[in-house]
């Protein structure tokens, strides 16, 4: 079976240009989550996923980031315009739902914003 | 509000047992999970506690939690130079439904 699938792997922008980074979660994975993990540092949630609706997105910076999941499936995380503190790994995870005690992480997207 | 904290850095030698600790301070937590992060890799899930347990073993690892401290352990034995990464604990607490709370890792290095 297929794990969580990220890409880009790497992304190098300059600062005040857009990115974006997609997730394909695992078959059957209703829950989808978008963490950012800063260098150093542990994840952090970002926004979670219910099939196609966000159900908590508090921990978004709603000015610059964005975040879809149209069909209930693939995942894209926007970012509009880059900052040089965004620099960080974008992790995708996914679970079988919301109360699935496991989740099950991509490999993520490095981005540095220079 | 909930913290997970742990040391940075652990140095073992190879066939030694490794102990990376864990402290939380959220009590209504229900599950404790160590992942493991090899370098430029996902998180990979090693495994987990739900918190009315005090113990759990898998294979070569042992998750020992002592709730009145809330304390977590994760425990390696025969520890291999495969086992060089960060590992992280997390917590899941009952506040939010899934969202995972993680510490800021730590970074075993094993020595031959």
């Amino acid at each position: 079976e297929a794990g969580v699938v990220q890409s880009p792997r790497y992304k190098i922008i300059e600062k005040k240009q857009p990115v974006a980074f997609w997730c394909n979660p695992i078959s059957g994975h209703n829950t989808l989550y978008w963490y950012r993990q800063n260098l150093g540092q542990g994840p952090e949630l970002l926004i979670r996923y219910e099939n196609e609706e966000a159900v908590d997105d508090s921990q978004l910076p709603k000015d610059r980031f964005s975040a879809e999941r149209l069909k209930g499936v693939d995942s894209t995380l926007k970012i509009q315009p880059a900052e040089l503190g965004d620099s960080a790994v974008y992790l995708c995870a996914s679970s079988p739902g919301p109360g699935s005690y496991e989740q099950y992480f991509g490999p993520g997207t490095r981005l540095t914003v220079t | 509000g909930e913290d997970v904290e742990q040391s940075l850095f652990l140095s073992v030698r190879e066939g030694d047992s490794s102990v990376i600790n864990c402290t939380y301070t959220d009590s209504s937590s229900t599950y404790l999970y160590w992942y493991k992060q090899e370098p430029g890799a996902g998180l990979q899930l090693l495994t987990y506690i739900f918190s009315n347990m005090d113990m759990k073993q898998d294979q070569r690892l042992t998750v020992l939690l002592n709730k009145k401290d809330k304390h977590l352990s994760l425990r390696i034995a025969d520890t291999q130079t495969g086992d060089s990464a960060i590992y992280f604990c997390a917590e899941r607490y009952t506040g939010t439904a899934s969202k995972l709370t993680f510490g800021t890792g730590t970074r075993l290095q094993v020595t031959l």
